[in-house]
């Protein structure tokens, strides 16, 4: 079965900073891996996604992650956080020939000026 | 482009009053369709999904049901709502993709809150 821990489910970072959300894995299978935002009161926005190839992501905003299989990670990057990041962030997994996601349980982040 | 209609966006009812959610998908065919629920500081729980007209998977056994009368159209119900089904409601699409690959993307989510 597969599941997913989110560690923290708050972080805060000054406008500027780091951001790096956490997320590990557990799959029997090689997983699809995803990264969704939610504004308040909205829906969720995908974010990123790995599916095959490189283990490197790029998303949109500028957000990055990383597949590490030996780690069973796929943590959220940002170099640089903007007051307009602070939203809930969910990753999620999936195996091939699933029909749906499974979601941990969100981090929310707040940014602080 | 695909697109995700879902309404109403804010419902208010009673205890024991049925209830009816609509989504429509434009933009693609034979997607697959989801229904997930998510409570006040919680993430989401999968409800329904369909895979085609009449074809419903129910994931949490519960007093909500779901109906798929168009291959676009995604519908939950219930007959008599109680106060634990307040929530944000979230309905979703999906289309295959090759190697098994399914990313959902969702609508803007109805607020039901149950009084």
């Amino acid at each position: 079965a597969q599941s997913v821990t989110q560690l923290g489910s708050h972080v805060s970072v000054s406008e500027g900073a780091l951001v790096l959300l956490r997320c590990n894995y557990s799959s029997s299978v090689p997983p699809y891996l995803f990264w969704y935002v939610q504004y308040p009161n909205q829906g969720l926005q995908l974010l990123l996604k790995y599916t095959t190839g490189a283990t490197l992501v790029k998303g949109i905003n500028g957000f990055e992650a990383e597949f590490k299989k030996s780690e069973t990670s796929f943590h959220l990057t940002k170099p640089s956080a903007h007051m307009s990041d602070a939203a809930e962030y969910f990753c999620a997994v999936s195996e091939a020939g699933r029909r749906a996601l499974t979601f941990g349980s969100g981090t929310r982040l707040q940014v602080q000026p | 482009s695909q697109t995700i209609h879902q309404w109403p966006a804010t419902l208010v009812q009673p205890v024991g009053s049925p209830l009816s959610l609509e989504c429509t998908v434009e933009g693609t065919s034979n997607p697959n369709l989801y229904w997930y629920r998510q409570a006040a500081g919680r993430g989401l729980q999968l409800l329904f999904y369909s895979v085609g007209i009449g074809q419903i998977s129910s994931e949490v056994p519960q007093n909500l049901s779901a109906s798929r009368p168009q291959d676009r159209q995604f519908i939950l119900s219930s007959k008599k709502l109680l106060l634990s089904d307040s929530g944000f409601y979230l309905c979703a699409w999906s289309v295959w993709a090759p190697g098994g690959e399914n990313t959902i993307y969702f609508g803007e989510g109805s607020w039901l809150t149950v009084v």
